[in-house]
C-alpha cells in the first residue's frame, strides 16, 4: 500500500460546484495532516492543516478519519481559481518525514 | 509573510557537472527539508535537517546528494555528478516546528543535458 494515495483525477465541475477529495494514508501512527495547493510549475502552498475535529476555512472544510485512515477536502462554490491541483501530505511516525500524495487536478469551468 | 528563497531559479548543467542549489530559510525556522518534483510527477521527499546534521534521508539521496548549512543561514543542496535524470524541479521547505506546516521556497529548475 503506498504511504499516501490520492485519486489523480482530474475533477471537471462547474464554478459554484461543491467538490470532494479523499486521500488515504497507510501509517496508522501519522500525527500532522495538511493540505497544499500546487498551480502548474510552482511550488506547493499550504491550504490548510487537518485537525482532529475537523475544521472549515471559508469555502474549504478539512476533516479526518483516524479509523479508516483517510483526511477529505470539502470545496463549496468552486471558482474558477480554485482549479489547481490538490495535494495531500501527512508525516510519517519515524522522523519528522512529510509525505506528499500525487495530487488530485480540479479544472472548475465557467 | 516570512518567504524562504531559492536561487537559481533556473539552472542549466551538463551530465557530470556539479550543481548547488542555495535556499535562504526563514529565520528561526530549524527544520529544513529538500524536496524535489520530476515534471508531471509527485513531490518526493529527498532529506531532512535538523541541528547541522541530516536527521532522515530517502532511498533517492545517495552518495551523490549532500546538504549543508555553511555560514548557519543558507541551507544547500550540493548534487556532484548530475545525471540526465536529476532533471527536475527542487524545492527547499522550511519547518517551525515538529508537526506544523511546511513553508516552500519557489523552487530552483534543474536540466541536465
Amino acid at each position: 500500500r503506498k504511504e499516501v494515495e490520492q485519486d489523480p483525477g482530474p475533477f471537471n465541475v462547474p464554478e459554484g460546484a461543491t467538490v470532494a477529495f479523499n486521500c488515504t494514508y497507510s501509517n496508522s501512527a501519522s500525527q500532522s495532516f495538511f493540505w497544499y495547493r500546487q498551480d502548474c510549475r510552482k511550488e506547493p502552498k499550504l491550504l490548510m492543516s487537518v485537525y482532529s475535529s475537523g475544521n472549515e476555512d471559508g469555502r474549504f472544510t478539512a476533516q479526518l478519519n483516524r479509523a479508516s485512515q483517510y483526511i477529505s477536502l470539502l470545496i463549496r462554490d468552486s471558482k474558477l481559481s480554485d482549479s489547481a491541483t490538490y495535494l495531500c501530505v501527512v508525516n510519517m511516525e519515524y522522523g519528522n518525514k512529510l509525505v506528499f500524495g500525487a495530487g488530485t487536478i480540479l479544472r472548475v469551468k465557467s | 509573510e516570512p518567504e524562504v528563497t531559492q536561487t537559481p531559479s533556473h539552472q542549466v548543467t551538463q551530465m557530470g557537472q556539479e550543481v548547488i542549489l542555495r535556499c535562504v530559510p526563514i529565520s528561526n525556522h530549524l527544520y529544513f527539508y529538500w524536496y524535489r518534483q520530476i515534471l508531471g510527477q509527485k513531490v518526493e521527499f529527498l532529506v531532512s535537517f535538523y541541528n547541522n546534521e541530516i536527521s532522515e534521508k530517502s532511498e533517492i539521496f545517495d552518495d551523490q546528494f549532500s546538504v549543508e548549512r555553511p555560514d548557519g543561514s543558507n541551507f544547500t543542496l550540493k548534487i556532484r555528478s548530475t545525471k540526465l535524470e536529476d532533471s527536475a524541479m527542487y524545492f527547499c521547505a522550511n519547518q517551525g516546528a515538529v508537526n506544523s506546516p511546511l513553508h516552500f521556497g519557489n523552487g530552483t529548475r534543474l536540466t541536465v543535458t
